[in-house]
């Protein structure tokens, strides 16, 4: 069964870095790209990136470049998304989702997705 | 950036009844190969969220048959035939044409 473990809730301060985990499980992790993405508390959707665990290719979000930094290690089946100094605008739930090919050319779609990890940064 | 704009925002349905969502894109999602990259996602309440409609009109595996999807360029539908308790949630259409993929603001269904 292919699945998306993601690693506890944080609550952080602002300034504070911090790496959070989506290990992968149940099928070729350096095959599959992992797509993040963020919902703010009572809020929507928001596409943070993905990378391609085959050989850390990855694309941004604008509104995420140099906010966030997405990563892998290939040896342990892992993506993690990190901050090197966090804001209280970075409070939210960020989900890892696998990013398969759906058929058609460039097509993908996100078909398994983790629980979440929640990130508050308070004072 | 391609802008996913959803309505309405709030959809309150009597069990058994017909249910409607709207989506539109700020430009046309249809690829030359003459797929529509414009999927469908519900996030049941307190779950990941869950794809539903793949390229427009595609049921992704073990979706009921009461969801249906249409549309093409910029305008879009989803449409439950028969609502159940169980369909309650946040619905998001994604545009997957290019990056940054985006969503729209979500429609909540809920029972009245």
């Amino acid at each position: 069964e292919v699945q998306l473990a993601q690693s506890g809730a944080e609550v952080k301060k602002p300034g504070e870095s911090l790496k959070i985990s989506c290990k992968a499980s149940g099928y070729i992790f350096t095959k599959y790209w992992i797509a993040w993405v963020r919902q703010m508390p009572g809020k929507g959707l928001e596409w943070v990136g993905v990378i391609y665990p085959g050989d850390s290719e990855y694309r941004y979000s604008p509104s995420f470049q140099g906010q966030v930094t997405m990563s892998v290690r290939k040896s342990l089946n892992t993506a993690y998304l990190q901050w090197s100094s966090l804001k209280a605008s970075d409070t939210g739930i960020y989900y890892c989702a696998r990013h398969v090919h759906g058929g058609p050319a460039d097509y993908y779609y996100m078909d398994v997705w983790g629980k979440g990890t929640t990130v508050i940064v308070s004072s | 950036d391609i802008v996913m704009t959803q309505s309405p925002l709030s959809l309150p349905v009597t069990p058994g009844e017909p249910a409607s969502i709207s989506c539109r894109s700020s430009q046309s999602l249809l690829n030359s190969n003459g797929y529509n990259y414009l999927d469908w996602y519900l996030q049941k309440p307190g779950q990941s969220p869950q794809v539903l409609i793949n390229l427009g009109s595609i049921r992704a595996s073990g979706v009921p048959a009461r969801f249906s999807a249409s549309g093409s360029g910029t305008d879009f539908t989803l449409k439950i035939t028969r609502v159940e308790a169980e369909d309650v949630g946040l619905y998001y259409c994604m545009q997957a044409l290019q990056t940054p993929y985006s969503f729209g603001q979500g429609t909540k269904l809920e029972i009245k």
